[in-house]
């Protein structure tokens, strides 16, 4: 069956470093999107993404953040100069449809800020 | 603002036992829900979902109603199994699109 995979599944760096969060989705998919939940806190809308440009983006993703297509696989969330506030489990989704509501998420990326 | 809350968890029942996990909305439109659900070491996958008032969603012996006058959601199961063991999300959506406000998940334990 098909679904969308992560790396890395946990990831540890300092306070200022850059950090690359790679999803591949799954591949007729054409909507990607990353969420985010801090521990404890909901599962919060970070971006979506369609025909390789942003859709939608929610307040908390400010100038740190970017995202990218960079082939035809790979989706990937960067933030620039990480504080401890992003420590999260970040998740990537796609969707064959952009308003169905059925998105099919990773396992999620789990970011440690030291 | 649209917001969802859920019930507190950890649930944890006994095999074969009714399930209630209760969620209710806040919303500016009129919003379609969701109930999506996390096994352990998976990715969070739609379970159930329904897109106007008093339809009710239904999926592996889960359901839930759309109640529009209580602004809620619950969900519901007659006889929880171990294997149902896992995080529940209650969410909703506003527009088109899929930007998704979440709840902030109940975990079930059901236990032999």
């Amino acid at each position: 069956e098909p679904e969308v995979t992560q790396t890395p599944s946990h990831q540890v760096t300092q306070m200022g470093q850059e950090v690359i969060l790679r999803c591949v989705p799954i591949s007729n998919h054409l909507y990607f999107y990353w969420y985010r939940q801090i521990l404890g806190q909901k599962v919060e809308f970070l971006v979506s993404f369609y025909n390789n440009e942003i859709s939608e983006k929610s307040e908390i993703f400010d100038d740190q953040f970017s995202v990218e297509r960079p082939d035809g696989s790979n989706f990937t969330l960067k933030i620039r100069s990480t504080k401890l506030e992003d420590s999260a489990m970040y998740f990537c989704a796609s969707a064959g449809t952009g308003d169905t509501g059925e998105l099919f998420f990773g396992e999620g990326s789990r970011l440690t800020v030291l | 603002g649209n917001s969802v809350t859920q019930m507190e968890g950890p649930v944890t029942l006994s095999e074969e036992a009714f399930l209630t996990i209760n969620c209710t909305y806040t919303a500016t439109g009129y919003p379609s829900l969701f109930w999506y659900v996390q096994y352990p070491g998976e990715g969070l996958q739609l379970l159930l979902k329904a897109t106007k008032a008093d339809d009710k969603g239904s999926n592996k012996g889960f359901e839930a109603t759309y109640r529009k006058e209580t602004t809620s959601f619950h969900l519901e199961k007659g006889s929880v199994q171990v294997s149902d063991s896992a995080v529940y999300f209650c969410a909703l959506r506003i527009n088109a699109g899929n930007m998704l406000t979440f709840g902030g998940g109940t975990r079930l334990m059901v236990k032999p």
